[in-house]
């Protein structure tokens, strides 16, 4: 069973930098195929894609975002982290890490996000 | 990539069927999720490849499309579909999504 938990602060002050831990089970980052994304959901219930790590240590970045975000894994010890500079209080949103699934179709890999984590709330706050 | 679903709110039956549509703004052939979000959960995949049904997820979800129009459709509508409903594409490295669509009761 494929299953990812979001840890991190709750609340972080404006300017201040975020660090989320996502720790997973029931697959390995090592195996190709495989990748970790970081989606955040605003109050207004908006879903936006943030980061993305795959099993070769490729990193992908939200185009708006990517100065701000860095994301990295530990495959020893199941875990990705993601920290997000410079925090706003228009940040302020719940944060989900999800699993990227491959699958090949006409020669080629694609991927999309078929588990999630239960996500953490961060209020950026003074 | 932008995507816009439509409508926002739709209003229906235990019964009914229900149609949600999603425009990309350029081609995404078949590089499209479709997610449920029941409120205070985490989404989850229904659907894949624009078309595929998730594994254990109920044959009255079912998707069409390609290119820059897609479907979700769902046939007889059962009160745990009561929900928000989100396209996604992956065509590119970090994908992005629809704004949602709620479904509520009639």
């Amino acid at each position: 069973q494929v299953t990812l938990r979001e840890s991190g602060p709750a609340l972080v002050k404006p300017t201040q930098t975020l660090t989320l831990t996502c720790s997973f089970s029931g697959f390995s980052l090592t195996t190709r195929g495989m990748c970790v994304t970081w989606i955040r959901q605003t109050p207004g219930k908006a879903l936006e894609s943030l980061a993305r790590i795959d099993w070769d240590d490729d990193k992908y970045y939200s185009p708006s975002l990517r100065t701000r975000l860095d994301i990295s894994k530990d495959t020893s010890k199941n875990q990705v982290l993601f920290t997000m500079t410079n925090m706003d209080p228009a940040d302020t949103a719940t944060y989900y890490c999800a699993r990227i699934r491959g699958y090949e179709k006409g020669g080629y890999n694609y991927y999309f996000v078929d588990v999630w984590g239960k996500g953490t709330t961060v209020t950026v706050s003074s | 990539i932008q995507l816009t679903q439509s409508p926002s709110t739709l209003s229906a039956s235990v019964g009914d069927r229900v149609t949600i549509t999603c425009r990309a703004s350029q081609s995404i052939l078949t590089w499209v999720a479709w997610y449920q979000q029941r409120p205070g959960k985490a989404p989850k995949v229904l659907i894949y490849d624009a078309s595929t049904l998730e594994s254990g997820v109920p044959s009255r979800f079912s998707g069409s499309g390609s290119g820059t129009e897609f479907v979700l459709t769902i046939t007889s509508l059962q009160p745990d579909d009561f929900a928000t409903y989100y396209c996604q594409q992956y065509n590119t490295y970090v994908g992005t999504f629809g704004q949602g669509t709620k479904v509520e009761v009639k």
